[in-house]
Order: C-alpha cells, then sequence, then structure tokens
C-alpha cells in the first residue's frame, strides 16, 4: 500500500507569506492528524479530521493555521501569514477507523521561516 | 492538560548494552502507549505498542513495561545494535477520542 505522502518536503518563506502543506493519507483511512515538532521538542498535536469533519482542533496554534480536507481524502494545512515561530516540522499521520490504532507518518514538511 | 514526560533526551550506550527509556503520562484516562522509532530523515514509525490491560509486552529485543497506577511506562532494548541509532518517541492516546499526545523524544547513539 502506498504511504502517507506530503508535499513539499521543505519550504523556506519570508515572514508575512502564505505557505501551504499538503498530505495524501492512506487510501481508506478516515483518521487524519497534523501534528508539528519544533527541534528537540515534542511531536505536537494540531488538529485531527474523521473523513471531511474536523473532530479535534485543540491544538492550532492560532487563526493564521486553516486546515481543510475537502471530499475527505487530501487534507491541506495553510499558514497565513506565516511568522518566525511557526518554523519546524510539519507531519501529517492517518489511520483507520478503528480506535486507537497506530498512526501512519508522512516524511514531514520542514517550514523554515525568516 | 495532558502531557507525556520522557526521559531521558539524549542516550549513549556501547553496541551490546541495553538502553532504557522512560515516560509518564498525567491523564489517567489514557489507555494506549504506542512507541515510534524516527532514523535520521525518515518518518516515525511505530515499533511497539501496549494497551492498558497488560503489564508487559516484547518483540524481540525490544520490550515495554507499562504501570498504570504510577502512570509510567518505559521501553527496553537489549542487545543494542548500532542500527538502533534513532530519536525514540513515547505516546499516549485514551479515553475520549483518538488525540495522541508525544513526549519529547530520546535521541538514542549506540556506539560500535
Amino acid at each position: 500500500e502506498a504511504g502517507v505522502t506530503q508535499f513539499p518536503s521543505h519550504s523556506v518563506i519570508e515572514k508575512g507569506q502564505t505557505v501551504t502543506l499538503r498530505c495524501d493519507p492512506i487510501s481508506g483511512h478516515d483518521n487524519l492528524y497534523w501534528y508539528r515538532r519544533v527541534m528537540g521538542k515534542e511531536i505536537k498535536f494540531l488538529l485531527h479530521f474523521v473523513k471531511e469533519s474536523k473532530q479535534d482542533e485543540s491544538g492550532m496554534p492560532n487563526n493564521r493555521f486553516l486546515a481543510e480536507r475537502t471530499g475527505g481524502t487530501y487534507s491541506t494545512l495553510k499558514v497565513q501569514p506565516a511568522e518566525l515561530e511557526d518554523s519546524g516540522v510539519y507531519f501529517c499521520a492517518s489511520s483507520p477507523g478503528q480506535y486507537n490504532s497506530p498512526l501512519h507518518f508522512g516524511n514531514g514538511t520542514r517550514l523554515t521561516v525568516t | 492538560g495532558e502531557n507525556v514526560e520522557q526521559h531521558p533526551s539524549t542516550l549513549s550506550v556501547q553496541e551490546g548494552d541495553s538502553a532504557v527509556i522512560k515516560c509518564t503520562y498525567s491523564d489517567s484516562a489514557s489507555n494506549y502507549f504506542p512507541w515510534y522509532k524516527q532514523e535520521l530523515g525518515k518518518r516515525p514509525q511505530l515499533i511497539i505498542d501496549i494497551r492498558s490491560n497488560v503489564g508487559e509486552k516484547k518483540d524481540q529485543r525490544i520490550a515495554v513495561t507499562l504501570n498504570k497506577t504510577a502512570k509510567h511506562f518505559s521501553l527496553h532494548i537489549t542487545e543494542t545494535q548500532p542500527e538502533d541509532s534513532a530519536v525514540y518517541f513515547c505516546a499516549a492516546s485514551g479515553v475520549g477520542g483518538f488525540k495522541t499526545i508525544f513526549g519529547a523524544g530520546t535521541r538514542l547513539f549506540v556506539k560500535a
């Protein structure tokens, strides 16, 4: 099976610009998650989709972050306008519908805001 | 809020020695505890997990133990090999949703 894919792998933008990250989950996985890791810290939860619905967005830092999952397939995470503290590695993960099943991660997008 | 503490942040061992990584969690409703390994430049991948109805689980050189009373769980790697070098993350999730909370990671170095 194809794994979780993320695009781009790296992005370098200036403060104030906009960036959109994309995630394609494993086909058939209803659950899609976004996480972020800042160097040396935990992999921090951002939000969780079940199909096209936002199940939990309690980890979204502020309203500069907007996530969508149209049609319950791929998801996008847009940061607008980007700030320096948004730098980090953004991971997407997916899992099937069963409660408490393991997460399948993508390779991540390394975002650098200068 | 929920959090997971992980120690140590860095661990260096000689090849063949054992490595132990310890985690504590705050949410007593947590009932699923996965461990992920992230090799340099790669994605985190599940290596072992344990559910709250058992106290220990083994898979070859890797074992996890869980103490629900103390809210502690640990990863034990025996006979370490250079290819075990990676960042290891513990995590917890539980009742109320699918949100998985991660520790800050342990960078393990296995010296040949």
